[in-house]
Parts: structure tokens; C-alpha cells; sequence
């Protein structure tokens, strides 16, 4: 079980905007901040949020992120058939000193 | 170009050893603390090991603390993971992932915002 509580499974019809929350504690999203990363599976994870709501340089401002208290989300608006990917939350945990990753979202873009 | 580029995974029996390597180019490696991170199949990335840029601080998982040990050579700038007494639940890919971070009104942010593409450790007899 995941330390971070993700839905498995969101979708979205091209042009929508789709949202995937993430759940935490006290230790890890109430304390810090929380990163998303895109994984095309059989590819490495991507950082695409960081610090919240930070895009790295080549992110498109589809790509949105923010947070409030132990919960944290990620927004894609004008869903593309090439959003469809699995997507991971991620948070430094104080207790555990390390980092603890959400169990995965499933995209599909309908 | 940045790069993390993983080897020494393959086969392994239970209770076997393997030493995982990650050697870095395209950045200042000395500079950055780094991460071990795996995901079996089917399911989401785990993380394993963190070391910081001068190697004064250590974390391991609590799955695998006293089995593996992270380490690394900043001179060769590699980083490396030694697995011993490897389980079936072992078994996934293995990347290694560079952490990044910056000083904003008092507080420090840091993300792992590099990673390898990857090796696959199997442990099976």
C-alpha cells in the first residue's frame, strides 16, 4: 500500500480538462512539497510538477498543480491523445526520511 | 547533454549480490545528491536509497535497510547500489535519479528531476 493515495484510473474526452488527486499525511504533503512525474510505461518517469505548482522548461501550461494541506492535485486541461500516461504523485517523508510516491494514475484520453 | 545511465542488472538467484552502477555526464555530479529508485511490474516507483552530494548523509528504505547499500565516486562520477541478499520481491527496474533543490524565503525545495533510463534486476532461481 501506497503512502500516497491515488484514484487508479481517470479520463477524459480530447479538449477537457481532467483532474488527479493525491492524498498524503501530515509527514509527507502537509510538510513538504509534492512533484508529479509522467511515466509512459516501459519509459522512465518524467518530472512534469515540482514544487507544487512549478513546471519544468518544456512542460506545457496544460500542466497544472497545487496543494492544500495533506492533498494535492494535478490538472491537465485541453486533454491530447498524448496526455495518455500513468502519473505519479511524490512527497518527502519526515518519518520515514525518504521519499513516498502515489500508487499511480491511469489516463485515458476517450 | 544531462545523462544517467544505469548497468549491472540481469539474473540473480535468491540470496545472491548484485552492484548496480550509475554513471552521470552533462552536470556538475559532485554537486547533487542522488537517488536509488525502483518499480516492479505493474506497479508504481518505490524509493530506495538517497545519498547527498559529499556522502555525509545516508537513507535507505526501510525495505531494504541492512541489504542494500548506496555509495558513490565523485571523481568517476558514478553512483552505485549494493544489493546483497537479494529476494523474488526484489525483482523490477532499477533507476538511479539526480535530486535537485533551491533556498526560497527560508525554505528548501528539492525534487528528483533527472533519471536513468533504467536496468532490470531479476531475482529467480
Amino acid at each position: 500500500q501506497s503512502a500516497l493515495t491515488q484514484p487508479p484510473s481517470a479520463s477524459g474526452t480530447p479538449g477537457q480538462r481532467a483532474t488527479i488527486p493525491c492524498s498524503g499525511s501530515s509527514s509527507n504533503i502537509g510538510s513538504n512539497t509534492v512533484n508529479w512525474y509522467q511515466q509512459v510505461p516501459g519509459t522512465a518517469p518524467k518530472l512534469l510538477i515540482y514544487s507544487n505548482d512549478q513546471r519544468p522548461s518544456g512542460v506545457p501550461d496544460r500542466f497544472s498543480g497545487s496543494k492544500s494541506g495533506t492533498s494535492a492535485s494535478l490538472a491537465i486541461s485541453g486533454l491530447q491523445s498524448e496526455d495518455e500516461s500513468d502519473y505519479y504523485c511524490a512527497a518527502w517523508d519526515d518519518s520515514l526520511n525518504g521519499w513516498v510516491f502515489g500508487g499511480g494514475t491511469k489516463l485515458t484520453v476517450l | 547533454e544531462v545523462q544517467l545511465v544505469e548497468s549491472g542488472g540481469g539474473l540473480v538467484q535468491p540470496g545472491g549480490s548484485l552492484r548496480l552502477s550509475c554513471a552521470a555526464s552533462g552536470f556538475t555530479f559532485g554537486s547533487y545528491g542522488m537517488n536509488w529508485v525502483r518499480q516492479a511490474p505493474g506497479k508504481g516507483p518505490e524509493w530506495l536509497s538517497y545519498i547527498s552530494s559529499s556522502s555525509i548523509t545516508i537513507h535507505h528504505a526501510d525495505s531494504v535497510k541492512g541489504r542494500f547499500t548506496i555509495s558513490r565516486d565523485n571523481a568517476k562520477t558514478s553512483l552505485y547500489l549494493q544489493m546483497n541478499s537479494l529476494r523474488a520481491e526484489d525483482t523490477a527496474v532499477y533507476y538511479c535519479a539526480r535530486e535537485s533543490g533551491y533556498d526560497y524565503l527560508a525554505s528548501y525545495y528539492f525534487y528528483m528531476d533527472v533519471w536513468g533510463k533504467g536496468t532490470t534486476v531479476t531475482v529467480s532461481s
